[in-house]
């Protein structure tokens, strides 16, 4: 599975976006970009994914460039709770018996949002 | 749905000890991770299981290991003997099979090893 880099850490205001980027140079064609994230003493959360096309949903964007060689998470009004390590994940997808992406977690970015 | 179920939520044992984490996936998800998180390594997969199947189980990291999933509602976690550098926080997590499936991760057991 490619490698990711992301910064270790950021800081944002409360009620400002929070975009967090992620670079995965050696991304294959037929992986996917993954997000999650883990609160403080919680499990990882599954935030959004996507594979060529920018994706939206009820938590966050994801931009992913067209040469699929980076991509941003976007939290469009950073709250205190959304204070959290975000995790940007490249893998195949899972479809099952041998053919499954293992989910590799690097070291993520430590968001902080202050009021 | 509950979600991913894990006892217990703590566990202090004595080395040498043998523990036993145990997992309940969601309902109709077929495919189960164990994950361990320390600082100095982060998150590491130790197992997947797929239809109750062990399919990769290159992250367990010793013979002192050892996972089971008897049926697709209930997994287990083994370490016998335990060992200081055991104490880690072990997670769970379950997703469906498919393109687009995502983990859904338990709460995990925070293990101390004394």
């Amino acid at each position: 599975d490619a490698k990711t880099t992301q910064p270790p850490s950021m800081d944002c205001a409360e009620g400002r976006a929070a975009n967090l980027p992620c670079n995965h140079s050696t991304i294959s064609g037929n992986e996917y970009v993954y997000w999650y994230r883990q609160i403080h003493s919680q499990g990882p959360q599954y935030i959004i994914h996507g594979l060529k096309n920018n994706e939206t949903n009820e938590m966050a964007s994801l931009i992913i460039t067209e040469d699929r060689k980076s991509s941003t998470l976007i939290l469009p009004h950073a709250t205190l709770r959304d204070t959290a390590v975000y995790y940007c994940i490249v893998s195949r997808p899972n479809a099952g018996g041998t053919s499954y992406g293992k989910l590799t977690f690097g070291q993520g970015t430590i968001l902080t949002v202050h009021p | 749905d509950a979600g991913v179920i894990q006892s217990p939520r703590h566990e202090v044992t004595e080395m040498g000890q043998e523990v036993t984490l145990r997992c309940k996936p969601i309902s109709g998800h077929n495919s189960l991770f164990w994950y361990r998180q320390t600082m100095m390594r982060g998150l590491e997969l130790l197992i997947y299981f797929n239809n109750n199947v062990p399919i990769d189980d290159s992250g367990m990291p010793e013979d002192r290991f050892s996972a089971k999933m008897p049926n697709a509602s209930f997994s287990t976690l083994k370490i016998q003997p335990s060992e200081p550098r055991d104490s880690a926080v072990y997670f769970c997590a379950s997703s469906l099979d498919g393109a687009n499936e995502k983990l859904f991760f338990g709460s995990g057991t925070q293990l101390s090893v004394l």
